[in-house]
This record gives C-alpha cells, sequence and structure tokens, in this order.
C-alpha cells in the first residue's frame, strides 16, 4: 500500500520563502505528483518528479529524493493567492495515484 | 477543451434514495477517475477505468456504490440507497493514460459535485 505524510497546516508570510515536505511509504514507486486545491476548487496539477533533484517552475521548485522516499515543495515570494492546500502524491502503478491528506497553508501579510 | 465537466454542482438528497453523478472527461484522454473528498479522509481514489473498462475498484467503499463508463465521453457514479455518511465532494479526473515508467499522466479534475445526503 501507500503511506503519504505531509503537515496539516502552514502559515507563512507575504513574500517569503516556504518549503512544504512529504515524506512517503510505498510497494511501489514511479513518480511524485504536487497539486494545489483552493478552497471549494478541484486540484490542479503543479509538478511531477519521477527522477531525483530539483525540477523549477517559475515560483515553485519540487524536489525528490527516491532513495529517502522524501520530497519538498518550495514557494518563493509567496503571494496571497498563494493561500490553498497542497497535495502531495504518489503513483506507484499504471495510473493509480494515492494523494496525502494535504497541507492547508496560509499566507498572512 | 472545455476540460473535465461534472453535474451536477451540488446535490442535496434524503437518505435512503438513489444519486447519480455525472462526468465527461477530456476528449482524447484514456483514463477516468472518480475520486472522494472529505476533511477526515482527504481525497480518496474510489475507481478508475483505461479505455474505458474498469482497472481498479478497490476504493469503492460497498455495494452501494457503482460506476460506470458505457462510452469514452461519459461516465456515472452511482449511490444506491444513499446514507448520511456519503456527504462530501465527489470529483472526476481523466488523463491521458500514457504507457512507461516516464510517462507523466497528469490528472485533470472537474469543478466536483458536493453531495449532502440528509
Amino acid at each position: 500500500g501507500q503511506n503519504i505524510d505531509q503537515p496539516t497546516e502552514m502559515t507563512a508570510t507575504e513574500g517569503a520563502i516556504v518549503q512544504i515536505n512529504c515524506t512517503y511509504q510505498t510497494s511501489g514507486f514511479n513518480g511524485l505528483f504536487w497539486y494545489q486545491q483552493h478552497a471549494g476548487e478541484a486540484p490542479t496539477f503543479l509538478s511531477y518528479n519521477v527522477l531525483d533533484g530539483l525540477e523549477e517552475k517559475g515560483r515553485f521548485s519540487s524536489f525528490l529524493s527516491r532513495s529517502k522516499g522524501y520530497s519538498y515543495l518550495l514557494l518563493k515570494e509567496l503571494q496571497m493567492k498563494d493561500s490553498a492546500s497542497y497535495l502531495c502524491a504518489v503513483t506507484g502503478g499504471y495510473q493509480k495515484v494515492t494523494f496525502g491528506i494535504g497541507t492547508k497553508l496560509q499566507v498572512i501579510p | 477543451d472545455a476540460g473535465v465537466i461534472q453535474s451536477p454542482r451540488h446535490e442535496v438528497t434524503e437518505m435512503g434514495q438513489e444519486v447519480t453523478l455525472r462526468c465527461k472527461p477530456i476528449s482524447g484522454h484514456n483514463s477516468l477517475f472518480w475520486y472522494r473528498q472529505t476533511m477526515m479522509r482527504g481525497l480518496e481514489l474510489l475507481i478508475y477505468f483505461n479505455n474505458n473498462v474498469p482497472i481498479d475498484d478497490s476504493g469503492m467503499p460497498e455495494d452501494r456504490f457503482s460506476a460506470k463508463m458505457p462510452n469514452a465521453s461519459f461516465s456515472t457514479l452511482k449511490i444506491q440507497p444513499s446514507e448520511p455518511r456519503d456527504s462530501a465532494v465527489y470529483f472526476c479526473a481523466s488523463s491521458q493514460g500514457l504507457a512507461g515508467v516516464l510517462a507523466k499522466n497528469i490528472q485533470y479534475f472537474g469543478a466536483g459535485t458536493r453531495l449532502s445526503v440528509l
């Protein structure tokens, strides 16, 4: 099976940098997704890591260490609109994706 | 493309009634997923289809839940009879369903159906 751990809530200041961690234990692993979900809306894709290392996309970066079962999402130059839940998800099979409970990020002025 | 389309957006029903949720995936996507999201359990996969065939329904809670995909552009999730504990947001998502270990099968989600069973 899959087990995914991430903090439930985080608070950060506008303009700052925040790192959201995710650890996982899986019976099989292909890759790791990060999704963003604003309150009352659907999850939207942010990043996908299949190889070790850092993937950078604008203000957002995602890191993966397969050997450690660890990933993080780094958000730079935080904006108020970044207040949302961030879902870590792993795929171990052909299509099946298991989502973590999500980290609710609150950005304060 | 219009994205994944779900209907209805909101559904309020009484315990014991049948509920049918509908989903139209993105055209050209081969895989379709049904999820349920609650505060306590997060986003849970109920069932997913590939090329209209159910591949994994291990997440379907019990016999009261059933899902069909009669063609590539339509799927339904039915709950009969509904119970208050079924109250949640139900999401449908679709992806290209690419093969290969490095395939990046991004799932695109519909807006969801918020179900309240009284």
